[in-house]
Order: C-alpha cells, then structure tokens, then sequence
C-alpha cells in the first residue's frame, strides 16, 4: 500500500480484557516496529520484526505482551489482561531495512488504546 | 546508555521567526539521524534524515539540520517559521545497540508559532 495502515484507530476496552491491534506495513519493507507514545513522550520501542521473526523484543513492558508477523507482512500486537496503564497511543513503523540507507522508518497513524 | 536530548521541551515563536531545536546524543559508533514531526492529529512524518556525506542536509518545508561529529549534535533550523509549523518535534538515532539497530527517541519539543 501507499503507507503504513493501523486498525482499528481507536479501542476502548475494559480492565482484564484480551485486545488485538493490526499493522499492515509498506509494501516490500522486511523491518517492521511497533513503539508506544505516551502523552508528552516520544515513542517508546516495543519489538522489532526483521521478516517473520522477532529480532529484538527487549521492548515488550511484561509477558502480558505478545506480537506475530506469521507471513513477514501484516503484524499484530496482542494485549492479555489489559490494565489501565496500558492505554497509550500504538504506533507501528516499517523500513525497507534495518539500517543503513534504507533503515528510515515511516510510521501508521497509530492505535489509540483505551482501558477503562 | 545510549540517548537523545532535547534541550526545550516547549518553544513559542512569532511567525517569521527565525527557529533551532537542540539535539544532542550519546553514542560513540556511527549513527543516523532524523527528525521527525507530528503535526496535531496527524501521525510521525519523517522531516529529514543524516546518513552519510554533507552535514548540511535539508528537509521538507524549508527544514534543515546540520550534524556537528564533534559536539554530537544534530540541530534543526528554519530560517522564518509559519503558524503551520505548529508541531511537536522529534529528534532520533538509529543506533547499534544490544546486537540489533534500534531507533532512540528525544523526548520531543513542542514548537507553538503564534500568528
């Protein structure tokens, strides 16, 4: 596609429930990001997907978080037992890349979650 | 640790201003830089981006930065800002960092232009 899509745009959801949230990147890029934004904060890295695999996960708050890329396009970060804390702005990104050149990362328009 | 300072976390100017935004890293490897903006209700869109060669480099809407190897700085600057400036801005380094590249993000700098 032209860019980087997010479903849905907004979620709100209840303490304790099971939410999932999609990321369909640039077309042919094989990096693939997902960050958190917080309110008056810069992104926050979660994991990290080079292809189908999760290059670097060092990101992911606790076990409750958990992300796929089964077929190295469509990724989708998943959320058991929602806490409120949770709640934040989702942002995917893809690059061509990983580094160098082509390492430059064009971000979705993000998942605005919301645990009540 | 790896990191990226913002010095001004919030900036108010007249339009037709003149505008510089710090960034300051530390990381001693090679590093690409980039400035990205988040209009409001818009999503990050890259501004402009150092990889190699001129430290001069210039962005979308009049942007530029330059990268001082030295001072490990790479400030951004526009000559006269407009009210459509209005943004918050993010200064990042890709950096090598436990075995994988990953980007490092300021804060941010919440730049208001009053008409």
């Amino acid at each position: 596609g032209a860019g980087v899509s997010q479903t849905p745009s907004n979620k709100v959801t209840e303490k304790g429930k099971y939410v999932e949230l999609r990321c369909d990147p640039i077309s042919g890029h094989t990096a693939l990001y997902w960050y958190r934004q917080s309110l008056g904060q810069g992104p926050e890295f979660l994991i990290y997907f080079q292809g189908t695999g999760a290059a670097d996960d060092s990101g992911l708050p606790n076990d409750r978080f958990f992300a796929v890329r089964p077929e190295g396009s469509v990724s989708t970060l998943k959320i058991q037992r929602t806490e409120r804390g949770d709640s934040a702005v989702y942002l995917c990104a893809s690059s061509l890349t990983a580094s160098g050149a082509g390492g430059t990362q064009y971000f979705g328009p993000g998942t605005r979650l919301l645990v009540l | 640790a790896q990191s990226v300072s913002q010095h001004n976390h919030h900036v108010i100017l007249s339009e037709a201003a003149s505008l510089e935004l710090g960034c300051n890293y530390s990381y001693g490897g090679t590093v690409n830089l980039f400035w990205y903006v988040q209009y409001p209700g818009q999503h990050l869109q890259l501004l402009l981006k150092y990889f190699s060669g001129d430290p001069l480099v210039k962005g979308i809407k009049g942007f530029e930065a330059e990268f001082i190897k030295s001072k490990f700085s790479f400030n951004l600057r526009k000559p006269s800002v407009q009210w459509s400036d209005t943004a918050e801005y993010f200064c990042a380094v890709n950096a090598f960092k436990d075995s994988n590249y990953q980007l490092i993000w300021g804060a941010g700098t919440k730049l208001i232009i009053k008409p």
